[in-house]
């Protein structure tokens, strides 16, 4: 079967750093992705990641390891704006083409 | 500037009264795809079209059905509504099928809303 694990809550302080983890187990593997969602809106692209190592975009970074099945979210310089759900997706082999496989998101409250 | 519009943001609809959602795209993509999402789930693929082309999900029921008629729209249908369909319902499109490992990023709506009473 197909299983995508994150924290389900997580709570940060503004101007802090965090780290979101993401550990799968899925039938292949073809790219990790990361979205945000705010609340009552549509999920936005953050990053994807194929190779091992570290992938960083302004104070948004992301990490994979495919020989452990895990993938971390950085934020860094914590915003009240980035308290939004962050969902992991793994794209996977054959089924549909292009297919993701979603975890059930991390909900990020970032504190005063 | 809105890319990829769902209407209507809420809908309520009555156990077993048939209701269609709706989605357009600006992006001119190839794939467009509805998911389901409940509360605190993950986001779960029901189907999706490559240009005209429908996949179906295995495990989808039989009670959702899609239409696409033009690259830029795509119907959800809910044929007998019941009170486990509850959800939210995304749409996206990404350019391509993306296979290999190829990015493939989806650029989805912002959903709608579905209660059944």
């Amino acid at each position: 079967g197909q299983n995508i694990d994150q924290p389900t809550e997580m709570t940060a302080t503004e101007g802090a750093i965090v780290q979101i983890n993401c550990t799968y187990q899925t039938s292949g593997f073809n790219g990790l992705f990361w979205y945000q969602q705010h609340a009552g809106e549509a999920p936005t692209f953050l990053s994807y990641n194929v190779l091992d190592g570290l992938e960083e975009k302004g104070r948004f970074s992301s990490f994979l390891s495919r020989s452990k099945g895990y993938s971390y979210l950085l934020l860094k310089e914590l915003q009240m704006k980035d308290s939004a759900s962050y969902l992991c997706a793994v794209k996977v082999y054959g089924g549909s083409q292009g297919n993701l496989i979603f975890g059930k998101g991390t909900k990020l409250s970032v504190k005063p | 500037d809105a890319m990829v519009i769902q209407n209507p943001r809420y809908q309520v609809t009555q156990f077993g009264k048939p209701v269609t959602l709706s989605c357009s795209q600006t992006l001119n993509h190839n794939v467009m795809y509805w998911y389901q999402q409940k509360s605190s789930q993950a986001p779960k693929l029901l189907f999706h079209y490559y240009d005209k082309d429908f996949n179906n999900e295995a495990d989808t029921p039989d009670n959702f059905q899609s239409r696409r008629p033009n690259t830029s729209f795509c119907f959800l249908d809910i044929r007998s509504p019941g009170l486990g369909d509850a959800a939210m319902y995304l749409c996206a499109t990404s350019r391509d099928a993306g296979t290999g490992t190829a990015k493939n990023i989806q650029y989805f709506g912002a959903g709608t809303r579905l209660s059944v009473l």
